[in-house]
C-alpha cells in the first residue's frame, strides 16, 4: 500500500529558481493539502483541495501555486523559490467532506520533502 | 475561529515513567480531535482520534487521551514511557465540514534511559 507519495525527497535549489513538488495517493480521497514544517510553528497549510477541480488558500499561500491534475495528483509549484521557503514540505489526503460530512476524517501523510534555498 | 494549543513545547521523562502531553483547543463548534507523532526525518502519523463517540480514546503504542469539554482540553497520556516513544507529538483540530487540519505547535518528547 503507497498511501500517499511525494517527489522528491530532497531539493537544494538557488535563489529565483522554479520548482514542483509531486504528490499522489492511491486511496481514492477527495481531499488533499499542502503543507510546510518549520521549526516551532507546527504545520502550516499552504493550499488545499477539496476535491477535484478545486484548489483553496490556506494560512500561507504566497509564494506558492498548486494544481489539483487529476484525482489522484496534487502539485505544488514554487515558480521564484526564497530563502524563506527553506523547509519541509508534507503532502496529505483525507477523504474530505464531501463524503457526506463524515466526522472523525484523519489524513493520510508522505514522508515529506526537505527543501532548501540558498 | 478553532485553533489548538499545546501547552509545552518540550517534555522530558524517563523510560518508564507516565508521559503527559498537553493540549487545549477553542472552538466554536464540536471538533474532531487528533494526536498525531512525527519520528525523526519520519512522516506523520496518526495516533489517535476523537470523534464525539466516547470520551476515552485509546490509540496505538498505549497512547490514550481523554477529551474534556469543560476544560477544552485534549491531553495524551501514557502509563509508561519507551525511549521509542520519544518522537515529535502533534495536536491537530478539524471541522468536519471544513475538512481542514489545524496542527498545534508539536511537542517534543524526550525519554531518558
Amino acid at each position: 500500500n503507497a498511501g500517499v507519495t511525494q517527489t522528491p525527497k530532497f531539493q537544494v535549489l538557488k535563489t529565483g529558481q522554479s520548482m514542483t513538488l509531486q504528490c499522489a495517493q492511491d486511496m481514492n480521497h477527495n481531499s488533499m493539502y499542502w503543507y510546510r514544517q518549520d521549526p516551532g510553528m507546527g504545520l502550516r497549510l499552504i493550499y488545499y483541495s477539496a476535491s477535484e477541480g478545486t484548489t483553496d488558500k490556506g494560512e500561507v499561500p504566497n509564494g506558492y501555486n498548486v494544481s489539483r491534475l487529476n484525482k489522484r495528483e496534487f502539485s505544488l509549484r514554487l515558480e521564484s523559490a526564497a530563502p524563506s521557503q527553506t523547509s519541509v514540505y508534507f503532502c496529505a489526503s483525507s477523504e474530505g467532506p464531501l463524503q457526506g460530512a463524515r466526522i472523525g476524517t484523519e489524513a493520510f501523510f508522505g514522508q515529506g520533502t526537505r527543501l532548501t534555498v540558498v | 475561529a478553532q485553533s489548538v494549543t499545546q501547552l509545552d513545547s518540550h517534555v522530558s521523562v524517563s523510560e518508564g515513567t507516565p508521559v503527559l502531553l498537553r493540549c487545549n483547543y477553542s472552538s466554536s463548534y464540536s471538533p474532531s480531535l487528533f494526536w498525531y507523532v512525527q519520528h525523526p526525518n519520519k512522516g506523520l502519523q496518526l495516533l489517535l482520534k476523537y470523534t464525539s463517540a466516547a470520551t476515552l480514546v485509546k490509540g496505538i503504542n498505549g497512547f490514550e487521551a481523554e477529551f474534556k469539554k469543560s476544560e477544552t482540553s485534549f491531553h495524551l497520556t501514557k502509563p509508561s514511557a519507551h525511549m521509542s516513544d520519544a518522537a515529535e507529538y502533534f495536536c491537530v483540530v478539524t471541522l468536519p465540514w471544513r475538512g481542514k487540519l489545524i496542527f498545534g505547535q508539536g511537542t517534543t518528547l524526550q525519554v531518558k534511559p
